[in-house]
Order: structure tokens, then sequence, then C-alpha cells
């Protein structure tokens, strides 16, 4: 059964950091590119970036909202994709989630149940 | 960027009735569209990818349809599982986005 699991959210002060993390299992995690998405509170969903897999070079790819701030990284041995936060702010806030983004990034197949970020001084 | 425009925004029906909703991205997406449900405190589901094709598992009252940069999502028969909100999703292009949302209640 795939599962992903975000840890890491929590309450953070304007122009702090936060660090999520999130665990995947029940699937080959180093074949599929893994994605975030947000929603901040009673919005809809935005995409907020990508890494994609080893054949292709892990490379990432962002929303213009978080570029700059936010980095994305996975570590296949951990079966595991992160998501660096940097320099928050208030319209940060939102649950994220992490996402298989299978067949290169075509779909959404899984999602895990998200983490609530709040930025709030 | 790619626009994805998502009508209506919100719709009351019975149980039973025939329920479309539609999408217009603001450029040819080729069917490069997905369709994804989400109830309420939960995270979003893929229903339809590929524009028309089921996600496995999803009952067959669900249907996508559409061609260039106009899209629809049908239910056949709504059920009161059905009630949530309902996103479309461009990947034609990075960044990927969404439609903004559709909430379907029941009458």
């Amino acid at each position: 059964e795939v599962q992903l699991v975000e840890s890491g959210g929590g309450l953070v002060q304007p122009g702090g950091s936060l660090r999520l993390s999130c665990a995947a299992s029940g699937f080959t995690f180093s074949d599929h590119y893994m994605d975030w998405v947000r929603q901040a509170p009673g919005k809809g969903l935005e995409w907020v970036g990508r890494v994609r897999n080893r054949p292709n070079s892990y490379t990432t790819q962002y929303a213009a909202s978080v570029r700059g701030r936010f980095t994305i990284s996975r570590d296949d041995s951990k079966t595991s994709v992160f998501l660096q936060m940097n320099s928050l702010k208030t319209e940060d806030t939102a649950v994220y989630y992490c996402v298989r983004a299978y067949s290169f990034g075509y779909r959404f197949d899984y999602w895990g149940p998200g983490s609530q970020v709040t930025v709030s001084s | 960027d790619i626009q994805v425009t998502q009508s209506p925004s919100s719709l009351s029906a019975s149980v039973g009735d025939r329920v479309t909703i539609t999408c217009q991205a603001s450029q040819d997406i080729t069917n490069c569209l997905n369709w994804y449900q989400q109830k309420s405190g939960k995270a979003p589901k893929l229903l339809i990818y590929d524009a028309s094709n089921l996600e496995t598992g999803v009952p067959s009252r669900f249907s996508g349809s559409g061609s260039g940069t106009d899209y629809t999502l049908t239910i056949s028969s709504l059920q009161p599982e059905d009630i949530a909100t309902y996103y479309c999703q461009q990947y034609e292009n990075l960044p990927l986005t969404f439609g903004g949302g559709t909430k379907v209640e029941l009458k």
C-alpha cells in the first residue's frame, strides 16, 4: 500500500524557517518525481514545486511565489522528500501536501494527509 | 503560465442528478488535464487523468471529456458520497496550475 506521511509543520514567525519531511513507502520511491502542493485556509490548490528522479538528475522546479525561498530535495536511500522553507511570509500559511507525481509528473496519484504550516507573529 | 478557469464555483443538486463541471484553459492543453475530488478536511483524490481516463477504483458514474481548451467532468447520477470540492489541473506546461474549484452540495 502506497503511503506518504508529512511531518515538521507548525507555527513559525514571519522571516523564519521550517523544514517539512515526507516519508514514503509501498512503492519504488526512486522511480518517481515527487511534488509539494499547498492549500491556504479556505482556498484552492497551489503547486509548490518538484524534484525529479535520478535519471533526470534530481532537477527541481518551483512556483514563482516560492522560488528562491523554498528548496525541495530527496533522499532515495531513506525514501523521503523534503521541503526547506526560508524567509517565510504570512501568505505561506497553508496545509502542505506531499504528492507522488506519477508518469513523469503528469498526474498526482497519491497524496499525503498534509502538514499545517502557520506563519504568524 | 496557463490559467485554468473552472465553473461554476459552486452548485447544488439532488441525489440522482446529472452534474457537469467545466474547465477552460488559457491555451490549448492537448488533453493534459486531470480532475481531483477533495472531501472536507481530506487530501485530494485523483479521479480522471489525461482528460478522460478513469483512475482505478473510481466509480463509473464519473467521466471526463473535452479537447483543446475546454474540458468537462460529469457525474452521471449524483450520490451523497460525491459531496466534495472538485478541481481540474493542467500539466501541459510548468508551472502546473489548478482551477479554482467547484463545491458540490446537496439540494
